[in-house]
């Protein structure tokens, strides 16, 4: 099945430091989606991108679509204490799979202040 | 409701044992999705619903799993003869459109289940 590598597993940075975490996948995804996770709380999306190529911002946070639609990243500048959390990179396929999101294992956020 | 809700939060069950997970999504969202995450992983896939039915199921582990929506609302995962191997966090969201239209989807807290 398809498969996503999210790179940093951890990242510790200190506070005001630029962040840079990405995704691979084997396979083509319509859509790249990142989340953010807090303890014992649900993911939230925290940038939704549809096209290949695809530049977005939402704030500090800056994610693209790979032009070969197999991969993306996500930059948080100028990072602050409540930036902690897991990350999560999610691909939606389409086509038949359009309710199914393949997620990455993640990578943990610690901000030093 | 303002949030999708889910219900036991914390669920501590004897392997062997049946349990039901319960998920209340935002009021007129009409798909609904499940998704197992394990200690230290990322999500996995279990199943969705578009209205009452379930285009995709395939991300169930086995037949042990089942899960059924009604009324266009509230959802129950089952898992029967529950292993080790299934204690996890359980984690329902839901969309406002369809998911073919890629609608965001908003998680509720999830429900841990422990197996002893």
């Amino acid at each position: 099945g398809q498969q996503l590598n999210q790179s940093p597993q951890s990242m510790f940075i200190q506070e005001g430091e630029d962040v840079s975490m990405n995704c691979t996948s084997s396979s083509i995804f319509n859509t790249w989606l990142w989340y953010k996770q807090d303890p014992g709380e649900g993911p939230v999306l925290l940038i939704a991108l549809y096209k290949a190529g695809e530049l977005t911002s939402n704030g500090r946070l800056t994610a693209q679509f790979g032009i070969t639609r197999k991969d993306s990243f996500l930059n948080i500048s100028a990072s602050i204490p409540s930036d902690v959390g897991i990350y999560f990179c999610a691909g939606r396929a389409g086509g038949t799979s359009y309710g199914k999101l393949t997620f990455g294992q993640g990578t943990i956020l610690t901000v030093h202040p | 409701g303002a949030g999708v809700s889910q219900s036991p939060s914390n669920k501590v069950t004897e392997k062997g044992k049946d349990v039901e997970l319960r998920c209340d999504p935002i009021s007129g969202h009409t798909a609904l999705y499940w998704y197992r995450q394990r200690l230290g992983q990322g999500l996995e896939f279990l199943i969705y619903f578009q209205g009452n039915s379930a285009p995709d199921k395939s991300g169930l582990p086995s037949d042990r799993f089942s899960a059924e929506r009604t009324g266009e609302s509230v959802s129950t995962l089952t898992i029967q003869r529950t292993q080790q191997e299934d204690s996890a966090v359980y984690l329902c969201a839901s969309s406002l459109g369809p998911a073919s239209v890629g609608g965001e989807l908003f998680f509720g807290e999830g429900s841990r289940l422990t197996v002893l």
